[in-house]
């Protein structure tokens, strides 16, 4: 069964900073699908960034980075340059590749970008 | 960008009512999803609908739910009866594919049984 785990319940830091989030998961398909998700304080769930499980490069959109370590079975997101913007829950999320299963989502790490 | 439709914003019933929370995904989208949300913690998958049926279930999607999107129209939870174990925020997704293509949310509807 796939499982997500978010250990850091909440981060704080100063903008313009980077800030790692750290997500595990567990699957037993070799085919998968990693996404992050943001959260922000009006309820608004956003799609940011996925990662494809077959693909070695990290993906990056924008100030959105992530830190793939398969063998490790994680998934960093990564933020250079925080904004205050940013402030929100950041969920990662994993969809098995060999069904059309829903993803499963972690608890989420509530980020604080302070000036 | 594409935008997924969630109506009523909140609703507040009566423990033992009927509920129907409404979505409207995105256009062109081909699979749903609910899912259940308490005091802006983990989303708690409840269930994924695809063709005209349900295609996964978690446990949380008790006997009391139901989902269908007579039509193509409005893609609906139902909740019969309700229980105070149901108050949450309910978030609707769709996306155009499954494996790995991203989902879109609505807003949700934030459910309060009393």
């Amino acid at each position: 069964a796939q499982k997500v785990t978010q250990t850091q319940t909440s981060i704080s830091v100063v903008e313009k900073t980077t800030v790692t989030m750290d997500c595990v998961y567990e699957t037993r398909d070799s085919s998968y699908f990693l996404f992050w998700y943001k959260q922000t304080a009006s309820g608004e769930i956003v799609f940011l960034i996925r990662q494809d499980s077959y693909k070695k490069e990290n993906a990056t959109v924008g100030h959105y980075s992530l830190n793939f370590q398969k063998p490790k079975s994680s998934i960093g997101l990564i933020i250079t340059a925080t904004q205050i913007e940013d402030s929100a829950v950041y969920f990662c999320a994993m969809r098995e590749g060999y069904n059309n299963n829903a993803p499963r989502f972690g608890a989420g790490t509530k980020l604080s970008v302070k000036p | 960008g594409p935008k997924v439709l969630q109506i009523p914003s909140h609703q507040i019933i009566d423990m033992g009512q009927m509920v129907t929370l409404n979505c409207d995904p995105v256009s062109n989208h081909l699979y749903f999803y609910w899912y259940k949300q308490i005091l802006g913690q983990q989303m708690e998958f409840l269930v994924n609908f695809y063709n005209g049926k349900v295609m996964e279930k978690s446990k949380l999607f008790k006997d009391q739910f139901s989902v269908e999107r007579p039509d193509g129209s409005y893609f609906t939870l139902k909740i019969q009866p309700t229980a105070l174990e149901d108050s949450a925020v309910y978030f609707c997704a769709s996306s155009f594919g499954g494996s790995s293509y991203e989902q879109y949310f609505g807003p949700g509807t934030r459910l309060t049984v009393l």
